[in-house]
């Protein structure tokens, strides 16, 4: 079982609509990082989160410490929301390791 | 402010051969991550380095593969005598700090490395 689940691994909604990507870590953690990949390969941080909600125009993202899940929401989609959406943990070593454990991503396709 | 830059952004190599990939990262950032993309499979953490010290290299194959980051220049993941399986996209990032400071991660666009 991998430390870090998506889900779903793929989705297709049509512009406009709600959407929301789930996270889930089986390991304590410092931070969790939400990731968009682009069709050309080029990955951008969008959240850093370790409690809470943050922010960022039409993107929401939501961490449950005890419950150790995370959403990544996206209101009003758009075609070019379409992307590779990945959620990524730090897990918590109290040591020098400092490596990311990412999920295998959310395949997102928003059509027109 | 330029971002992470890496190059090449593709390398061929055959097997065997020696395949170098390089990571400029944001001026002012210390602290350099590379990650490996396999096809078909999610990303992988590598090796994590601040100028001239390997913090972390558990990620990384114990044969084959050597990181650096000098105190000048770029730093530079190693692929000796690469085998097909080498083929991924290896992925460069930096921090002005250590991640678990809950710094923002910058990614550079990526090195496709193709074995053939």
């Amino acid at each position: 079982k991998n430390e870090v689940e998506q889900s779903p691994q793929n989705l297709t909604a049509q512009e406009g609509e709600f959407i929301t990507i789930n996270c889930s870590y089986s390991v304590g953690i410092s931070a969790l990082h939400w990731l968009q990949q682009h069709p050309g390969g080029g990955i951008v941080s969008l959240f850093m989160l370790s409690s809470g909600k943050k922010k960022h125009g039409r993107l929401i993202a939501t961490i449950n410490i005890q419950e150790k899940h995370s959403s990544l929401h996206i209101t009003a989609s758009h075609p070019r929301d379409s992307a590779v959406y990945i959620c990524a943990v730090i897990p918590y070593s109290g040591g020098g390791a400092d490596g990311l454990t990412f999920g295998k991503g959310t395949h997102l396709i928003i059509q027109p | 402010n330029a971002g992470v830059m890496q190059n090449p952004r593709h390398l061929v190599r055959r097997r065997g051969q020696e395949a170098r990939l390089r990571c400029s990262p944001m001026k002012g950032h210390s602290h350099v991550y590379w990650y490996r993309q396999l096809p078909e499979e999610g990303l992988k953490f590598m090796v994590y380095l601040q100028k001239e010290n390997i913090i972390d290299e558990s990620g990384m194959p114990k044969e084959r593969f050597s990181a650096e980051f000098p105190k000048e220049g770029p730093s530079i993941l190693r692929i000796q005598q690469v085998v097909r399986g080498d083929s991924a996209a290896y992925f460069c990032a930096s921090a002005r700090d250590r991640l678990a400071t809950n710094e923002k991660l910058f990614f550079g666009s990526g090195t496709q490395l193709s074995v053939l």
